[in-house]
């Protein structure tokens, strides 16, 4: 089975605190995602990369910075996190060729910043 | 990419099965369907995805209109488990990388 893993489950943090999401995938997936999940606004992509050092902006990139080091891990970056990147944070991968091209989903981050 | 439309909650017997509508009228001919389903404090995971044709697997069904401007997602004989919301997503097959998500249907399952 694919396996989709992020760093935490829950975390706090202060206003102005330089916040690392981690993002691990197992599967050898050439394309990883980064989305914000808020009431009433469904999923919204910040940032994606195809392939490693490649990185493409979302919808929200605004307030974000990724990186892609090695195929298996991206890393999502608050550079100074504020109160409204409180959300869900949600990492998912997918492969380039296949049948199906399903994006497979991590159980999520809940960033609060206090 | 194609936007859908999809009502923003239903009530499902447990057992019943659950239709659940999306209206996709701009879908262009070379965009598939694709439906997903999140369980609360869970990522969401892919349940279906169909072109033109009708589809099921071992989750769900989707039947698909003939002028492919909506579809909908069946499960047969709904549980609670089931309770969740609900993505339909229109996008290419391949050639680009992002799905849009609304706000999807969330569905409950009464016992």
């Amino acid at each position: 089975d694919v396996k989709v893993t992020q760093s935490s489950r829950y975390l706090v943090k202060r206003t102005g605190e330089k916040v690392f999401l981690e993002c691990v995938q197992d599967m050898d997936h050439e394309n990883m995602f980064w989305y914000r999940q808020d009431p009433g606004l469904g999923l919204r992509l910040i940032y994606f990369s195809y392939d490693v050092k490649m990185k493409e902006k979302g919808d929200i990139p605004e307030g974000y910075s990724v990186s892609r080091e090695k195929k298996e891990r991206f890393s999502l970056i608050l550079e100074s996190a504020s109160t409204n990147q409180t959300s869900m944070y949600l990492c998912a991968s997918r492969e380039t060729g296949g049948s199906i091209q399903e994006q497979f989903f991590g159980p999520g981050t809940r960033l609060t910043v206090l | 990419d194609a936007k859908t439309t999809q009502p923003t909650s239903m009530d499902c017997a447990e057992g019943r099965a659950a239709n659940l509508p999306c209206n996709h009228s701009t879908i262009s001919g070379n965009e598939y369907v694709y439906w997903y389903r999140q369980i609360h404090s869970q990522g969401p995971q892919y349940i279906i995805h169909g072109l033109k044709n009708n589809e099921t697997n071992e989750m769900a069904s989707l039947i698909i209109t003939e002028d492919r401007k909506s579809s909908t997602l069946i499960l047969p004989h709904a549980t609670l488990r089931d309770t969740a919301v609900y993505y339909c997503i229109v996008r290419p097959y391949s050639g680009t990388y992002k799905y849009i998500f609304g706000t999807g249907t969330r569905l409950k399952v009464l016992a």
